[in-house]
């Protein structure tokens, strides 16, 4: 089944302790993103991946960092999360950056103390 | 990528016609039109997308006015489970990088 899978779903942390959301994908392919969803402003994109060891800054990229040393995987990472860090946060995936549909995973809920 | 205005919320009886409109009046000759939805805090599901023809897949209808300053998704037979935010997008085909997700029309399918 195609997907995109997200881990983990729901994590409570306190700030400052270094955390990663992984996000894997099944399908091939090759353009890769994270948003990020808080109430009243809708999905910001935080980057975005063209291919492998390519990334770039989406709309809101402070506070976080990314890699894509595979195909399948593009991890998030959050060196120092702080409060407004808080949110759910979502990983998609596509053939291109505006071919065809993205594929999106089911979420994670960030929740930092 | 060309603004969308769609409504706030609307609401449909289960098993009627949903008709979601969305207004794109400054969308350019090679801007697709996609419709994603978000049931409750799970992420986006792509619906179906058209550039200038109707378009129908097995989860809706795209219906795509002449002059595509408009469209309207159709979803024939609406459930309970397409309550949902519905999102109208409008992009081309090989710009940019994030979808521009905006507000949405809140859809409440009542019984």
């Amino acid at each position: 089944e195609a997907q995109v899978t997200q881990n983990p779903r729901y994590l409570i942390t306190v700030t400052g302790k270094k955390l990663t959301v992984t996000c894997s994908q099944n399908m091939n392919h090759e353009y890769m993103s994270w948003y990020r969803q808080d109430p009243g402003l809708g999905l910001r994109q935080i980057y975005y991946s063209m291919n492998v060891e390519v990334t770039d800054k989406g709309d809101v990229p402070e506070g976080y960092k990314v890699s894509r040393k595979e195909k399948r995987n593009f991890p998030l990472i959050l060196e120092s999360p702080s409060p407004n860090q808080t949110s759910l946060y979502f990983c998609a995936s596509s053939l291109g950056p505006g071919r065809g549909s993205q594929h999106f995973g089911d979420g994670t809920r960030l929740s930092i103390l | 990528d060309a603004k969308t205005t769609q409504p706030p919320s609307m609401d449909c009886a289960e098993g009627r016609a949903a008709n979601l409109p969305c207004n794109h009046s400054t969308i350019s000759g090679n801007e697709y039109v996609y419709w994603y939805r978000q049931i409750h805090s799970q992420g986006p599901q792509y619906i179906i997308h058209g550039l200038k023809n109707n378009e129908t897949n097995e989860m809706a209808s795209l219906i795509i006015t002449e002059d595509r300053k408009s469209s309207t998704l159709i979803l024939p037979h609406a459930t309970l489970r397409d309550t949902a935010v519905y999102y109208c997008i409008v992009r081309a085909a090989n710009s940019g990088y994030a979808l521009n997700f905006g507000k949405g029309t809140s859809l409440l399918v009542t019984p």
